[in-house]
């Protein structure tokens, strides 16, 4: 169990540019979860995948963010057309199915100037 | 709408007890998890109740009241490694998940 990995860990972006980041669950984890969390803030949920359906994707999230999940394994988030207050840092975790613990990677952070 | 209430920020020294209250109302409930989050860590998982009741993993214990929509985390003995944000978050499927804004715990010797 090498626990769950996300790729890049830092990203620095300039406005309007396009980014994607990558999450790689723990294995025969078959619940995915994505969040953006600012500082003093808690993690904000953004969307949800069973194995590789997405069965959840939070109102807030706007056209510009778009998720895949392709083969049930790991993990893309892509934010079209960036903006300054993207900048966050996005949490990827993992879970398996009937479990209510989410283990979490350690994020990336992202940058927009 | 969801909304989870939580202090801001608590101070307790070594050695004492401290209790972290979230208050929470959803349109959906099914249970309410908590977390702890170092300083530029992840959160990581600490426990989850979804019927009434205390439970209690070690030096951690979490208690919950569906009638009051009301939780807290008890923590014992604390240490100075406790000093961390502790997050609760609620769920109605696990599909979802809403967590509260924090609350930073300072532990002082």
């Amino acid at each position: 169990d090498t626990g769950v990995s996300q790729d890049p860990r830092h990203k620095i972006t300039k406005r309007g540019q396009n980014v994607t980041f990558r999450c790689d669950p723990i294995s025969e984890h078959n619940r995915l979860y994505w969040y953006r969390q600012t500082l003093g803030q808690g993690p904000e949920f953004l969307t949800y995948f069973q194995n590789e359906a997405q069965l959840e994707k939070s109102r807030l999230l706007s056209d510009r963010f778009s998720a895949e999940r392709p083969k049930g394994s790991f993990s893309t988030l892509e934010i079209q057309r960036t903006e300054q207050g993207d900048s966050a840092m996005y949490l990827c975790a993992s879970s398996p199915q009937g479990g209510e613990t989410q283990y979490f990677g350690p994020g990336t952070r992202l940058l927009v100037l | 709408g969801q909304s989870l209430e939580q202090p801001s920020e608590v101070t307790a020294v070594e050695g004492a007890i401290v209790q972290i209250n979230c208050t929470y109302q959803t349109s959906g409930f099914y249970g309410l998890s908590w977390y702890q989050q170092h300083d530029g860590g992840a959160p990581t998982f600490l426990s989850y109740n979804a019927l009434d009741g205390l439970e209690e993993t070690g030096r951690f214990s979490s208690f919950l009241s569906r009638s009051d929509s009301y939780g807290y985390l008890l923590l014992q003995e604390l240490q100075m490694k406790d000093s961390a944000s502790y997050f609760c978050a609620v769920t109605y499927n696990f599909n979802k998940f809403y967590f509260g804004s924090g609350t930073k715990l300072n532990v002082k010797p």
